[in-house]
Formats: C-alpha cells, structure tokens, sequence
C-alpha cells in the first residue's frame, strides 16, 4: 500500500537547465509535504517543504509545487548544478501524528 | 558533531543470529524512528517514539524489539536474524510528536547470509 508515489526511478538534465521531480499521493488527508535529498552512504536531507494552505514554496533554486485536486507535487530546481546529483524522496504526512510515507526516490543526475 | 548518529553503520550476519543498532541524537528531539530501507528503495516507517514512549509500531515481526532508555537514545535490536531483514535501517529524530521535518543518520546496511 503505497500512498506517496515518484513514477520515475531516475532523471538526468543538463547543467544548467531545469530539473522536475514529481511525485504523486493518493491520501487526501495529506496536509504536509517534504523533499529530501540523499547522497550515497549519508541519511536523507531535509531540503524543502509545504503545507497544503499553501501551492508553492520557493527556497533559492528550490521551488516546490502543490496541485492538491490532482494529489501531485513537483520539485523545481533551477539551475540545475552537479552537486544537485542524488536520490529525491518525496514525503507526506497528515493527522496520523507525525507518520511519514515516503516515495521510493528519484536519482537525478546532472551533467556537466 | 554528529545531530543522529547511529552504529554500527555495516553489519554482516548469519542468519537466526541476534544483533542491535544503536542510535542517539543529540538535538535535544523528543521524537525518535527507526525507518527500514528495502532492496526497492522503499522507505518505510518501522517504530517511533516520542519522550520514551512507544508512539507507532507498524506491522513489524516481534522479532523487532526498540528500546528508548532516554530520549535521545532509541536502539533496535532484531532477534533470529532472517534472510529479509537485509536492507539499511535508518534512525531519525523530529523536534516534537506531529510536526517537523525529520532529521536521518547516515543509516545501518544490514546483510544477513
């Protein structure tokens, strides 16, 4: 029973360029959203977050964006950097106290 | 220094034995997890424990036993060890029950032969 769905195993996107990471729920009680980044051998990063009161939250060259009819969030990262190259998890909880399901990730690779 | 550390960070063993992964955190956190990481990439919540106390415990075989003797402390130990139990577990901590972002160790990669 997976309710926090991220379709694409992997992406790569030139330096520079955009990269969109998507990520699908299928919980509507789901108010609270999380991206985390991983690099090999290292636990996941917090990197950025949003509420459902809210459809988009910017941090530098973060963005994330929530359409909640659609139950889909995507992470922006513009411009894309080398150092961005890791495994995404999306993340969601909602009012069953502070569970979090997570995706089974998204690596992005960027290219010089 | 470390904000969650856990040990041992590899562990080989042979099945049906019995071992423990310790983990501390040293944020001040009342909330502490053990999340299992799966050869699918799944993560997935196993225990959590807020101020010592048992506050989730998803569908995990008893085998699985944590144990919080502080806050900043939750071990898991893993009884008869099975061929599936091989994965990396993960430790995290949240500032407080219900809300948060989670901060991870660097995870514990279990291999059971």
């Amino acid at each position: 029973d997976q309710q926090v769905k991220q379709n694409s195993p992997s992406l790569s996107v030139q330096e520079g360029r955009i990269s969109i990471l998507n990520c699908d729920y299928t919980n509507s009680m789901f108010d609270y959203f999380l991206w985390y980044k991983k690099y090999p051998a290292e636990g996941p990063t917090f990197l950025i977050s949003i509420s459902s009161i809210k459809d988009k939250n910017e941090d530098g060259r973060f963005t994330v964006f929530l359409n909640k009819s659609a139950k889909h969030l995507s992470l922006h990262i513009v411009p894309s950097q080398p150092g961005d190259s890791a495994v995404y998890f999306c993340a969601a909880s909602g009012d069953t106290g502070n569970q979090f399901y997570f995706g089974t990730g998204t690596s992005l690779t960027v290219i010089p | 220094d470390t904000a969650v550390s856990q040990t041992p960070k590899y562990l080989v063993t042979q099945m049906g034995n019995d071992k423990s992964i310790k983990c501390e955190q040293n944020l001040g956190h009342d909330t502490m997890y053990w999340y299992k990481q799966d050869s699918k990439k799944f993560l997935k919540i196993m225990f959590s424990y807020n101020n010592k106390e048992l506050i989730i415990n998803e569908t995990v075989p008893n085998r699985f036993s944590p144990k919080s003797p502080d806050k900043a402390h939750l071990n898991l130990h893993i009884n008869s060890l099975e061929l599936g139990d091989s994965a990396v577990y993960f430790c995290a901590s949240s500032q407080f029950h219900g809300g948060g972002e989670l901060f991870f160790g660097e995870g514990s990669r279990l291999t059971v032969l």
